[in-house]
């Protein structure tokens, strides 16, 4: 069955370092979405991407945050100088046609830790 | 705004309990809603959805009910297995901020002991 993967499964960066995520969506998905879960608090979503450009973000993507989908495959979500606050799991997810009610399917998520 | 609110965790169960997860949701519009799951060290799973009031989703032998009146859509298992220990997120989408984004509660453990 085919599955979203992300890279890495961990990071650890030093405050004010730049870090990329990467994830791979599942390759005839059209939108692409990126999440956040703080530790002990809710999933809240960050960015929806569709057709080469962001299509929703909430508050909490300011502009140290930057997504991109370099090639056919890759979509990336770059912390241009990362910040305490910014340790969290990140979640990839992607669906086929973004439709009400469409299911989301989700990465196994990269753990980052800002130091 | 939109938010869904879930019982707190964790939830501790012999196998072959009854499971009942408590979601509530608030939101405009008519939204679609989810219950995914997190085993442990894997991402996040879809385990049912409901789209419409009324609406039962169910999988796996895990049911809810799309409860408009009551603005729910609790999360049922007649009897738990070891395996079912996770955490549980209810979310919805489909409100008036977000045609296809999930709002998520903030998740429930489960701990199904033998």
């Amino acid at each position: 069955e085919p599955e979203v993967t992300q890279t890495p499964s961990h990071q650890v960066t030093q405050m004010g370092q730049e870090v990329i995520l990467r994830c791979v969506p599942i390759s005839n998905h059209l939108y692409f979405y990126w999440y956040r879960q703080i530790l002990g608090q809710k999933v809240e979503f960050l960015v929806s991407f569709y057709n080469n450009e962001i299509s929703e973000k909430s508050e909490i993507f300011d502009d140290q945050f930057s997504v991109e989908r370099p090639d056919g495959s890759n979509f990336t979500l770059k912390i241009r100088s990362t910040k305490l606050e910014d340790s969290a799991m990140y979640f990839c997810a992607s669906t086929k046609e973004g439709g009400l009610g469409e299911t989301q399917y989700f990465g196994p998520g990269t753990r980052l830790l800002v130091l | 705004g939109n938010s869904v609110t879930q019982m707190e965790g964790p939830v501790t169960l012999s196998e072959e309990a009854f499971l009942t997860i408590n979601c509530t949701y608030t939101a405009t519009g008519y939204p679609s809603l989810f219950w995914y799951v997190q085993y442990p060290g894997e991402g996040l799973q879809l385990l049912l959805k409901a789209t419409k009031a009324d609406d039962k989703g169910s999988n796996k032998g895990f049911e809810a009910t799309y409860r408009k009146e009551t603005t729910s859509f609790h999360l049922e298992k007649g009897s738990v297995q070891v395996s079912d220990s996770a955490v549980y997120f209810c979310a919805l989408s489909g409100a008036s901020s977000g045609y296809s984004t999930l709002t998520f509660g903030k998740g429930t453990m489960l701990l199904v002991s033998p």
